[in-house]
C-alpha cells in the first residue's frame, strides 16, 4: 500500500540553525510528493511539492528533493526562524482508479520549535 | 479571499447526538474532501467528492455521511456521535484539471469536535 513515514518530533532548534526533517515513503506507481505546514490554530498550507524523480521543490527557503532510489523527500532549510515554528507534514498523492481523484496520504507530522 | 470556510470552529456534543459540519469554498473547485486529524496519526481521509452529485468513501468513512448538491458546499454529517469521533476535522478543496491532476489541496481552518 501507500504510506509515509516521518521522523518523530518535536525538533527543537535555535534560530539560524540548519533544519532537516526526514520523510520516506512507500508507494505503488509514481506518486507526487508534498510538504504541508500547519501553524497553530490553522489548517494545512502547501509548502512545496515535487511531481517526479529528481525534482526539487522549494519555497520560503525550504527545499526537498524527490529521491526515487531512496524513496525519500527530506525537508531542509539552511537557517530557521522563530516564525517557522509549526507542524510539518509530508504527504504523497495517488490517483483513485476511475475518478482520478488525488488521494493524499499523510505522515504523522513533525513539530518544529525554534527558540530565539 | 475566503478560500475554504468551515463552521463551526468548536463544538461539544453528547454521545448519540447528530450534527452537520459545514464546508464551503469559493474557488469553483471540483474536488472536495473531509479529513480527520488525530494525535500521532496525521490526517486521514473520510469522504471525498469529484463534483456535484458524486461522492465516495475514503479511508475512515464509518459513522459519517456526505452529499454534494452544489459545487461550493460539502457538508459532513454525524448521524449518532460517538466518543471515538472526537477529533479535529478539516475540509479541503482542489481543482481537477483532468486525470492524474496533482493540484494542491486548499484546507479550511478546521472544526474541533468533542464528543462526551
Amino acid at each position: 500500500g501507500n504510506s509515509v513515514t516521518q521522523m518523530e518530533g518535536p525538533v527543537t532548534l535555535s534560530e539560524e540553525a540548519f533544519l532537516t526533517i526526514n520523510c520516506t515513503y512507500t508507494a505503488t506507481g509514481y506518486p507526487s510528493l508534498f510538504w504541508y505546514v500547519q501553524y497553530p490554530g490553522e489548517g494545512l498550507q502547501l509548502l512545496l511539492k515535487a511531481t517526479k524523480a529528481d525534482d526539487k521543490g522549494s519555497n520560503k527557503g525550504f527545499e526537498a528533493t524527490y529521491r526515487k532510489e531512496t524513496t525519500s523527500f527530506h525537508l531542509e532549510k539552511g537557517s530557521v526562524q522563530v516564525s517557522d515554528s509549526a507542524v510539518y507534514f509530508c504527504a504523497l498523492t495517488f490517483s483513485s482508479p476511475g475518478t482520478g481523484f488525488q488521494k493524499l496520504v499523510f505522515g504523522t507530522g513533525t513539530r518544529l520549535l525554534v527558540s530565539p | 479571499n475566503a478560500g475554504v470556510t468551515q463552521t463551526p470552529k468548536f463544538q461539544v456534543l453528547k454521545t448519540g447526538q447528530s450534527m452537520t459540519l459545514q464546508c464551503a469554498q469559493d474557488m469553483n473547485h471540483e474536488y472536495m474532501s473531509w479529513y480527520r486529524q488525530d494525535p500521532g496519526m496525521g490526517l486521514r481521509l473520510i469522504h471525498y467528492s469529484v463534483g456535484a452529485g458524486i461522492t465516495d468513501q475514503g479511508e475512515v468513512p464509518n459513522g459519517y455521511n456526505v452529499s454534494r448538491s452544489t459545487t461550493e458546499d460539502f457538508p459532513l454529517r454525524l448521524l449518532s456521535a460517538a466518543p471515538s469521533q472526537t477529533s479535529v476535522y478539516f475540509c479541503a478543496s482542489s481543482s481537477g484539471t483532468g486525470y492524474y491532476s496533482n493540484q494542491p489541496q486548499h484546507f479550511g481552518d478546521g472544526t474541533r469536535l468533542s464528543i462526551l
